[in-house]
């Protein structure tokens, strides 16, 4: 399996600062015949199913404020919120489905300092 | 717009076979890709695998041994069985969608929780 590390586990934010979290692929996940990376973000609030954010590693899903971004390829990933929102405290996940098993990220808390 | 929603018992014994339904509504299960995924209490996410509708499947091997994903077009529904569950299975299970096989989930359905407990 590919295992998908985050890091941090958590961090604290202040409104309207900027968030970074990465997130790391034991094994690439781009496929080299179409260039694209395999690798998605999603968003979680408590009792809420996960929403997706960005796919292909940096397309914004339709509706995504564009203070979220996606950048990165290969092996390495990071998700920004350029000025964090007190609606964007939630749980974060990368997971890539470059593999036939799919596997996330073990999940980064961002909350407002 | 389509909808899933998940449907099945919230408690199933030690030893015994945890069975849950997927409903897709609004559209056709006759295409996209059909997945099954849970989270435990406080953890992170883990997939449990898809079918098409044709009834082809995939699983994570961690899981393979003791799951079954079928679906039944007729009634625009897909189904999870795990068998001899046992307390670590505890957890808030959820279908989604793909579009493709090698695809993200864009719809997911609002999860329910099953606790394994005597």
């Amino acid at each position: 399996d590919i295992v998908m590390t985050q890091s941090p586990d958590s961090l604290a934010v202040s409104l309207g600062e900027r968030a970074t979290i990465n997130c790391k692929s034991s094994q690439s996940v781009l496929y080299s015949s179409n260039n694209k990376n395999y690798l998605a973000w999603y968003q979680q609030k408590p009792g809420q199913p996960p929403k997706v954010l960005i796919y292909w590693a940096s397309t914004r899903e339709s509706g995504v404020p564009d203070r979220f971004s996606g950048s990165g390829s290969g092996t390495d990933f990071t998700l920004t919120i350029s000025s964090l929102q007190a609606e964007d405290v939630a749980v974060y996940y990368c997971q890539q489905y470059y593999s036939n098993t799919r596997t996330f990220g073990q999940g980064t808390k961002v909350e407002v300092k | 717009q389509v909808q899933l929603q998940e449907s099945g018992p919230g408690l199933v014994k030690p030893s015994e076979t945890l069975s849950l339904t997927c409903t897709v509504s609004g559209g056709s299960i006759g295409i996209n890709y059909w997945s099954w995924l849970r989270q435990p209490p406080g953890k992170g996410l883990e997939w449990i695998g898809y079918v098409y509708y044709t009834g082809s499947t995939n699983y994570n091997p961690s899981l393979k041994s003791r799951v079954t994903i079928s679906v039944d077009t007729s009634k625009n529904q897909f189904s999870l069985n795990l068998n001899s569950v046992t307390a670590a299975d505890t957890a808030v299970y959820y279908c989604a969608r793909t579009f493709s096989a090698d695809w993200y989930f864009d719809l997911w359905g609002r999860g329910t929780l099953v606790s394994v407990s005597s």
